[in-house]
């Protein structure tokens, strides 16, 4: 059974563009969160997605952030606009209810932004 | 809000020695769930231990044991036995149960294990 993925593994952007990050959950996984981990820091929560639904958001910044999880295919964190500050890595993680579980991370993408 | 403090930002110990991570929150929360992550170079988030809030016997897996006191707001992580692979940031999390499922993450303790 295959972990949650993250690709890419490594995004570099220039200020201004924009920057897709992709997470397939573990299979039999309708929830999906997304962290940012900042130089030197702990995770900080972002957003929380089922199937079609943003359930908690507020951890996502007001502009340039948004995330999607359609009925078929990967959850998307999209970041408009990159600017030096979004330089982190994101993590993705997932859980099979709504019920407390042990959250399963991917591996992170960091993102560069130059 | 939750907040997760780790006091300890660098640890190190010898190998095959023990080595102890602080942990402290707060919450005016009863009922909640409280974890260890290890974060190797690799940069993978590795759950090591969960504890239940409403459970008052200590979690234990194999070589990771934690010493969790509620009163206190309390939640130390002892390593026994350390190995090199043991050599990771450790990040202390909260979870509010029945909330959704978001973790509270501490600002994490580098520890590492010498030969």
């Amino acid at each position: 059974n295959a972990g949650v993925m993250q690709n890419p593994r490594h995004l570099v952007r220039r200020r201004g563009q924009e920057a897709r990050l992709r997470c397939s959950p573990m299979k039999g996984h309708s929830h999906v969160y997304w962290y940012r981990q900042l130089p030197e820091e702990g995770l900080k929560f972002m957003v929380y997605l089922q199937k079609e639904n943003i359930i908690d958001e507020s951890g996502m910044p007001k502009e340039r952030f948004s995330a999607e999880f359609p009925k078929e295919g990967p959850s998307i964190l999209r970041i408009q606009q990159v600017v030096r500050g979004d330089s982190a890595a994101y993590f993705c993680a997932s859980s099979p209810s709504g019920d407390v579980a042990p959250l399963h991370f991917g591996n992170g993408t960091r993102l560069t932004v130059t | 809000a939750q907040t997760v403090t780790q006091s300890q930002p660098e640890m190190s110990v010898q190998e095959a020695e023990t080595v102890t991570l602080s942990c402290t929150y707060d919450t005016s929360e009863s009922n909640y769930y409280l974890f260890w992550y290890k974060q190797p170079p690799s940069r993978q988030m590795i759950l090591v231990i969960r504890q239940e809030a409403y459970k008052q016997q200590n979690a234990t897996e194999n070589r990771f044991s934690v010493n969790f006191q509620k009163a206190a707001k309390s939640f130390s992580l002892k390593i026994s036995d350390s190995q090199l692979g043991d050599t990771a940031m450790y990040f202390c999390a909260f979870m509010k149960r029945g909330g959704s499922e978001k973790l509270v993450f501490g600002k994490g303790t580098k520890l590492t294990v010498n030969p």
